[in-house]
């Protein structure tokens, strides 16, 4: 069985501070690929990044990156200089690397970020 | 290239009643996942359509049912609604289901049983 932990609910910070959204997962499985999508008040799900259990090289995007560690099962997301428009709900996700029954997206219960001007 | 559409955008139904939801995938996409989205739950997965055969099925009651047609539009069914079943349902497109591929999701419908 798979499980995504996003302990965090509800963070708030001041616009230009650092913040860092935890994940946690669980599985069985030894390949599998990790996802974080944005969901922004429009509710359009929007995907961000993709990460496979064999790369654990950390990714930069702008001001966005992503720390993936498969010793202690959790791929964090880190915003620098976060904006008013970074506000949303962040979803980590979980799948395994195969195809068919049992292959689904997993889904963490969402932290929401509220950016303060 | 147009989104993901979803049809319709808001519905209120009564209980006992059913309804049929529509999902229009990005052109060329085989692949269309369901998932319903409730503030207790979080996002769960219903069920994933590939090339017109249900490839994949969440912990979902019967009352739940979909498919998907030759040009990869989906519909998906809810019969008997319960109150429990007001929710946000989103659709998701990929290129050909297999996992790597990121998901493209609409914005949504959401329905309330009253």
């Amino acid at each position: 069985a798979q499980k995504v932990t996003q302990a965090q609910t509800e963070i708030s910070v001041v616009e230009k501070e650092d913040v860092t959204l935890d994940c946690v997962y669980e599985t069985r499985d030894t390949t599998y690929y990790l996802f974080w999508y944005k969901q922004p008040p429009s509710g359009e799900l929007v995907f961000l990044i993709r990460r496979n259990s064999f790369d654990e090289q950390n990714e930069i995007s702008g001001r966005y990156s992503w720390n993936f560690q498969k010793s202690t099962s959790s791929f964090n997301f880190t915003i620098t200089a976060s904006q008013v428009v970074d506000s949303a709900v962040y979803f980590c996700a979980l799948r395994p690397y195969y195809t068919g029954a049992n292959s689904k997206l997993t889904f963490g219960k969402g932290i929401t970020l509220s950016v303060r001007p | 290239k147009a989104g993901v559409t979803q049809t319709p955008r808001y519905l209120i139904k009564t209980r006992g009643q059913q309804v049929t939801l529509s999902c229009s995938p990005i052109s060329g996409h085989r692949s269309v996942s369901w998932y319903q989205q409730t503030p207790g739950q979080g996002l769960q997965f219903l069920f994933e359509y590939f090339s017109e055969t249900q490839r994949n099925k969440g912990n979902f009651p019967g009352r739940f049912s979909g498919r998907q047609f030759s040009n990869s539009r989906s519909e998906m069914n809810v019969s008997t609604l319960e109150l429990g079943d007001s929710a946000l349902y989103l659709c998701a497109s990929s290129s050909s289901g297999e996992p790597y591929n990121e998901q493209f999701f609409g914005p949504g419908t959401r329905l309330t049983v009253l």
